[in-house]
C-alpha cells in the first residue's frame, strides 16, 4: 500500500504571497491532520479533516486554512505569507481519527521557505 | 489539556551502549502514548505506542518503552545502540481534543547521536 504523499516537497515563496500544499492519504484512510514543524516551536498541530469537514483545529491564525475532498485528499493554504511561516509542513493520515490509539502515518513533508 | 516533556534535547551514546530517551506526560484523561522517529529530510515513523494493554511496549528496530503511571513517564530504551539509530525522536500523547476527536501533542524532540 502506498504511503502518505505530499506535494511539492520543497517550495520557496516571498512574503505576502500565498501557498497551497497537497496531501494524499493512505488508501482507505479518511482522517487527515496537518502539522507545522519548526526548530523553535517543534511540532504543532494545525487542523484535522474528516469527511470533508474540519473536525479539530490548533491555535494558528486564520491565514492557515485547509480543505478535504471527497477522495480524502487534503490541501492546506497559507495566505499572506510571513517569514515565520518557513517550516516543514507534515501531513498525517489515519483510518478515521477516532479513538486515541489510532496510529497517524506521516508523509515526508513539504519544506516551505519564505523570503 | 495534555503536554509532553522530553528531558534532554540532545543525547549522545557510543555504538553498543544503552539508549535511554526520557519522556514525561501530563494528561487529565488516560493517555495514549507514542514514540516516533524522524530521519533527516523525512517524515515521522512510528516506533511504538501504548494503548493501555501491556505497560511494557515493544517496537521496531529493538526499541521498547515502559508506561509508568505513578511517574507519568514513558521512557524509550534500546539495549545496544547502532549507528543507524542516529535520528530525532519524538514522544507524543493523544487525548480527546473535544468529543471523541483526538489529536497528537508532541514533545520538543531528542536528537540522538551515536558515536563509533
Amino acid at each position: 500500500k502506498a504511503g502518505v504523499t505530499q506535494t511539492p516537497r520543497y517550495l520557496i515563496k516571498t512574503r505576502g504571497q500565498q501557498v497551497t500544499l497537497s496531501c494524499s492519504p493512505i488508501s482507505g484512510h479518511r482522517s487527515v491532520s496537518w502539522y507545522q514543524q519548526t526548530p523553535g516551536q517543534g511540532l504543532q498541530f494545525l487542523f484535522e479533516y474528516f469527511s470533508e469537514t474540519q473536525r479539530n483545529k490548533g491555535n494558528f491564525p486564520g491565514r492557515f486554512s485547509g480543505r478535504q475532498f471527497s477522495n480524502s485528499r487534503s490541501e492546506m493554504n497559507v495566505s499572506t505569507l510571513e517569514l515565520g511561516d518557513s517550516a516543514l509542513y507534515l501531513c498525517a493520515s489515519s483510518l478515521d481519527g477516532t479513538g486515541g490509539a489510532q496510529t497517524q502515518y506521516f508523509g515526508p513533508g513539504t519544506r516551505l521557505l519564505v523570503l | 489539556a495534555q503536554s509532553v516533556t522530553q528531558l534532554g534535547s540532545h543525547v549522545s551514546v557510543s555504538e553498543g551502549a544503552l539508549v535511554l530517551l526520557r519522556c514525561n506526560y501530563s494528561s487529565s484523561v488516560p493517555p495514549y502514548l507514542f514514540w516516533y522517529v524522524q530521519y533527516p529530510n523525512q517524515g515521522l515513523q512510528l516506533l511504538l505506542k501504548y494503548t493501555s494493554a501491556a505497560t511494557l511496549v515493544k517496537g521496531i528496530n529493538g526499541f521498547e518503552a515502559e508506561f509508568k503511571k505513578s511517574e507519568t513517564s514513558f521512557h524509550l530504551t534500546k539495549p545496544s545502540a547502532h549507528m543507524s539509530d542516529a535520528a530525532e525522536y519524538f514522544c507524543a500523547v493523544s487525548a480527546a481534543g473535544g468529543g471523541s476527536n483526538y489529536k497528537l501533542t508532541f514533545g520538543k524532540g531528542t536528537l540522538l547521536t551515536v558515536n563509533p
